[in-house]
């Protein structure tokens, strides 16, 4: 079965400074991945995903990701961190067994970002 | 577009008492979801729906039924609640697999269930 795992629980980083939260897979197969943010008492909204194609995978509000296959990692990254990015953050997998487009999420990671 | 609603966004049972979560989305999606979220252990999914009339069981969904009559709803019901089931309550949608690469899963704002 397919899994993500996210291995920080909280990351602290400085507005201003790049930021990366981390986030790392195993499936049998080619991966479909994505990245979600979830803003508190908010629904998670959907920021980028790796399918196929190049490793660098940009998506909304200046956020990137770059796909790793010999590391199987899929790291979310943003050069110059905003306090407005302060949030909770979820790395998933798509299930490539048994239909239905379903996601595998990891346990999140809650990033804060201080003045 | 309003996207995917949910309904109620709050609600507090006592044990043993049933209810129903309603979720629309106005997106023409195929696919529907309901997923529970706690603390540190992110998103599971309870039930699941590739279409109108058709639902299957995704990693916990014990103690909990759905429908889907419409294709644009898709309801959630606790038959007897328990304690366990205090969560938050997310509903998403999304494409069928058979649209090029669009499988991303959009979600709802959330149904904060608590049960005493």
């Amino acid at each position: 079965a397919q899994s993500v795992a996210q291995p920080e629980d909280q990351v602290n980083v400085a507005e201003g400074n790049p930021l990366t939260v981390k986030c790392t897979y195993s499936v049998s197969g080619n991966p479909y991945l994505f990245w979600y943010v979830q803003y508190p008492n908010r629904g998670l909204q959907f920021l980028l995903k790796y399918i196929t194609g190049d490793n660098l995978v940009k998506g909304s509000y200046g956020f990137e990701a770059e796909f790793n296959k010999s590391q199987t990692s899929f790291h979310l990254k943003k050069p110059s961190a905003l306090v407005s990015d302060s949030a909770l953050y979820f790395c998933a997998v798509r299930e490539m067994a048994g239909g239905g487009n379903k996601l595998t999420f990891g346990t999140g990671t809650q990033l804060k970002v201080e003045l | 577009n309003a996207g995917v609603t949910q309904t109620p966004k709050f609600r507090v049972l006592k044990t043993g008492q049933s209810m129903t979560l309603l979720c629309a989305q106005d997106m023409n999606h195929e696919y529907m979801y309901w997923y529970r979220q706690d603390p540190g252990m992110g998103l599971r999914l309870i039930h699941y729906s590739v279409g109108e009339g058709t639902t299957a069981k995704g990693e916990v969904p014990d103690g909990y039924n759905v429908s889907r009559l419409k294709k644009q709803n898709f309801l959630l019901g606790l038959e007897s609640a328990a304690p366990s089931q205090t969560s938050v309550y997310f509903c998403a949608s999304s494409y069928p697999s058979d649209r090029g690469d669009l499988y991303e899963q959009y979600f709802g704002p959330g149904t904060r269930l608590t049960v005493t």
